[in-house]
């Protein structure tokens, strides 16, 4: 059971919009800023979208991120095949001293 | 570029010391804004948060509460290295285990071992 809760898959079509949310708690989401991973099949997770909506070099615009009190959310738009991965949302949590991590969304292109 | 290069044997038998590696390119262990972190992930727990070690002006450790009984994260500053050791492993704990360097974020992961623990 993980402390952040993601919905486990989600799907769209070449073209769509399509967001994942990720839930927590004050300890966490609401008390510190959120970063969001993608991870492809046999690889390690790559920082895809830091301090809540902040994206590192070379991470196309197409990838955004937001928070909301204790949500928050990656939403990719213009959504491509290679888009197709597992996304996890992570933020240091103040209670437990340490990294926490959602339970990822497997994202599949239809 | 920041790189992290793990190493360490793939198979530890149960109740037996698992210990990894992580050798660390473009940046040093003793940084004064970063932290070296273990992470490990597998189906039945997803991404789980080990530990980590930093430098400011002394040496920190943080550490899970799951296996804080069990964990040792060691910076080596000659080597420009850190390690983990997790004792009296169970299957359990069979895992894809990543380092990891964070400044804020956790920004850079090392390849990630396999580590099977046979029993």
């Amino acid at each position: 059971q993980s402390v952040l809760t993601q919905p486990p898959s989600a799907s769209g079509t070449p073209g769509q919009r399509v967001p994942i949310s990720c839930s927590g708690s004050s300890s966490n989401v609401g008390s510190d800023t959120v970063n969001w991973y993608q991870q492809l099949p046999g690889t390690a997770p790559k920082l895809l979208i830091y301090s809540n909506n902040q994206r590192p070099s070379g991470v196309p615009d197409r990838f955004s991120g937001s928070k909301s009190g204790t949500s928050a959310s990656l939403a990719i738009s213009g959504l491509q095949s290679e888009d197709e991965a597992d996304y996890y949302c992570a933020v240091w949590d103040g209670s437990l001293n340490g990294w926490v991590f959602g339970g990822g969304t497997k994202l599949t292109v239809l | 570029q920041v790189q992290l290069q793990q190493s360490g044997p793939g198979l530890v038998k149960a109740s037996q010391t698992l210990s990894l590696t992580c050798a660390i390119s473009g940046d040093s262990v003793s940084s004064n804004n970063a932290a070296w972190n273990w992470i490990r992930q597998s189906p039945s727990r997803g991404l789980e948060w080990l530990g980590r070690t930093y430098y400011r002006s002394k040496w920190y450790n943080h550490y899970a509460i799951s296996v804080k009984s069990r964990i040792t994260i060691n910076p080596d500053t000659s080597k420009n290295q850190f390690s983990l050791q997790l004792n009296s492993v169970t299957p359990g704990d069979t895992a894809v285990y990543y380092c990891a360097r964070s400044v804020g974020s956790i920004d850079y992961w090392g390849q990630g071992t396999l580590v099977t623990v046979s029993s």
